[in-house]
């Protein structure tokens, strides 16, 4: 079946810094999709992409839908402290709601 | 608005109970869907519904049902739980058809021993 790659599994950040994530696969989609997950709580969603080649943000996040309709990224400017948590990124195909396919997420920490 | 709301927010249960989930929706959305949880795992689709009275299934949908007599509501039912069952399971919604699942239920803990 369809597959996300999502990298990095996790990373630890520092406050100013600058982060950022991908999400790859070998199908391609119609719509790209940016969560994020806080400890016991639903996922909620960030961006959603709908065109090859679209880059969309929201405040200090920015994500592009890739050329090629197989990848996406998720960029976070100025990390802060709630900016930790899971983000997940999840491809839709065109015409099917139920095939929502999510990747493994992306574990955002603070540095120690 | 409450949003979505899932109850209970935790559970156990031996193997072979029944249980049901339960989803509702306060935002007049025609779409809504079960997706579970795993550790390591990104969420996987169990079932999902366009309107009332029309539901399908998703990725993984063995040992589950659901129905959606409302337009609030959408139950997933455990007919016969087992361990493989013990898992974090979230209902979404979204306005409708083709739209993309923007809010998610806090989720039901479930653990089956």
């Amino acid at each position: 079946g369809q597959q996300l790659n999502q990298s990095p599994q996790s990373m630890f950040i520092q406050e100013g810094e600058d982060v950022s994530m991908n999400c790859t696969s070998s199908s391609i989609f119609n719509t790209w999709l940016w969560y994020k997950q806080d400890p016991g709580e639903g996922p909620v969603l960030l961006i959603a992409l709908y065109k090859a080649g679209e880059l969309t943000s929201n405040g200090r996040l920015t994500a592009q839908f890739g050329i090629t309709r197989k990848d996406s990224f998720l960029n976070i400017s100025a990390s802060i402290p709630s900016d930790v948590g899971i983000y997940f990124c999840a491809g839709q195909t065109r015409g099917s709601q139920g095939n929502l396919i999510f990747g493994k997420g992306t574990k955002l920490s603070v540095k120690p | 608005n409450a949003g979505v709301t899932q109850t209970p927010k935790f559970q156990v249960l031996k193997t072979g109970q029944s249980m049901t989930l339960q989803c509702a929706q306060d935002m007049n959305h025609e779409y809504m869907s079960w997706y579970r949880q795993d550790p390591g795992m990104g969420l996987r689709l169990i079932h999902y519904s366009v309107g009332a009275g029309i539901t399908d299934q998703g990725e993984v949908p063995n040992g589950y049902n659901v129905s959606r007599s409302t337009t609030e509501d959408f139950p997933l039912r455990l007919l016969s739980a087992a361990p493989s069952q013990t898992s974090v399971y979230f209902c979404a919604s979204s306005y409708s058809f083709g739209q993309p699942e923007a809010f998610f239920g806090q989720g039901t803990r479930l653990t089956v021993v």
